[in-house]
C-alpha cells in the first residue's frame, strides 16, 4: 500500500497570503488528521476529518480549515498568513477512529516571510 | 494544560547503552499510550504502543513501561543504535474519537 502523500514538500509564501495543503490519505482510511509542527511545540492537533465531516477540532483560529473529499483526500488552508505560522503541517490518516495507529505523511514545510 | 509531558527535550547516549525516554500525564481516563519516532524532514513513525491493562510490552530492542499509579511512562531503547538518533514523541487518545495527545518530543542523540 502507498503512505501518506502530501503536495507540496515545501513552499513560501508572504504574510496576508493564503494557502492551500494536500494530504491523500493510505487507500482505505476515512480519517484524516491535520497537525501543525513548531520547534518546542511537539505536534498540535489542527483538526481531524472522517467521512467528510469534520469530527474533531484543535485550539486554532479561524484563519486555518479544512476539508475532506469522498475520496477521502482532504486539504487544509491557511488564509492571511502570519509569520508565525511557519511550521511543519503533518497529516496523518488512520482507518477509523484516531485512537488508532496513524500513519503520517511527510510533511509541507511552509515558510511565511 | 499539557496533558502529556516530555520534560526531556534531549538525550544523548553512547551507542549500545541504553536509552531511556520519559513520559508523564495528567489525565488518569488515559488508557493506551504509543510512542512515535521522527526523523527530520520525514513524518513521525509509529514505534510501540502499551494499553493501560499491561505494565510492560516489548519489541525487540524496544520496551515501553507504565507505571500507572505515578501516571508515568518510558521507553527503552537497548542496546541503543546511530540509526535510533531521532526525536521521539509520546502520545495518548483521551477517549472515544478524539485525536491523539502528543507530548513535545525528546530528541536522542546516540554518540558512536
Amino acid at each position: 500500500k502507498a503512505g501518506v502523500t502530501q503536495t507540496p514538500r515545501y513552499l513560501i509564501k508572504t504574510r496576508g497570503q493564503q494557502v492551500t495543503l494536500s494530504c491523500s490519505p493510505i487507500s482505505g482510511h476515512r480519517s484524516v488528521s491535520w497537525y501543525q509542527q513548531t520547534p518546542g511545540q511537539g505536534l498540535q492537533f489542527l483538526f481531524e476529518y472522517f467521512s467528510e465531516t469534520q469530527r474533531n477540532k484543535g485550539n486554532f483560529p479561524g484563519r486555518f480549515s479544512g476539508r475532506q473529499f469522498s475520496n477521502s483526500r482532504s486539504e487544509m488552508n491557511v488564509s492571511t498568513l502570519e509569520l508565525g505560522d511557519s511550521a511543519l503541517y503533518l497529516c496523518a490518516s488512520s482507518s477509523d477512529t484516531p485512537r488508532e495507529t496513524q500513519y503520517f505523511g511527510p510533511g509541507t514545510r511552509l515558510l511565511v516571510l | 494544560d499539557q496533558q502529556v509531558k516530555q520534560n526531556s527535550p534531549s538525550l544523548s547516549v553512547q551507542e549500545g547503552r541504553i536509552s531511556i525516554l520519559n513520559c508523564d500525564y495528567t489525565n488518569s481516563m488515559f488508557d493506551y499510550f504509543l510512542w512515535y519516532k521522527k526523523y527530520p524532514a520525514e513524518g513521525p513513525t509509529f514505534l510501540i504502543s502499551i494499553s493501560s491493562i499491561k505494565d510492560k510490552n516489548e519489541d525487540g530492542r524496544f520496551t515501553v513501561f507504565l507505571n500507572k499509579s505515578a501516571k508515568h511512562l518510558s521507553l527503552h531503547i537497548v542496546p541503543s543504535q546511530p540509526g535510533d538518533s531521532a526525536v521521539y514523541f509520546c502520545a495518548a487518545p483521551p477517549s472515544g474519537n478524539t485525536p491523539l495527545v502528543f507530548g513535545k518530543g525528546t530528541r536522542l542523540s546516540v554518540i558512536a
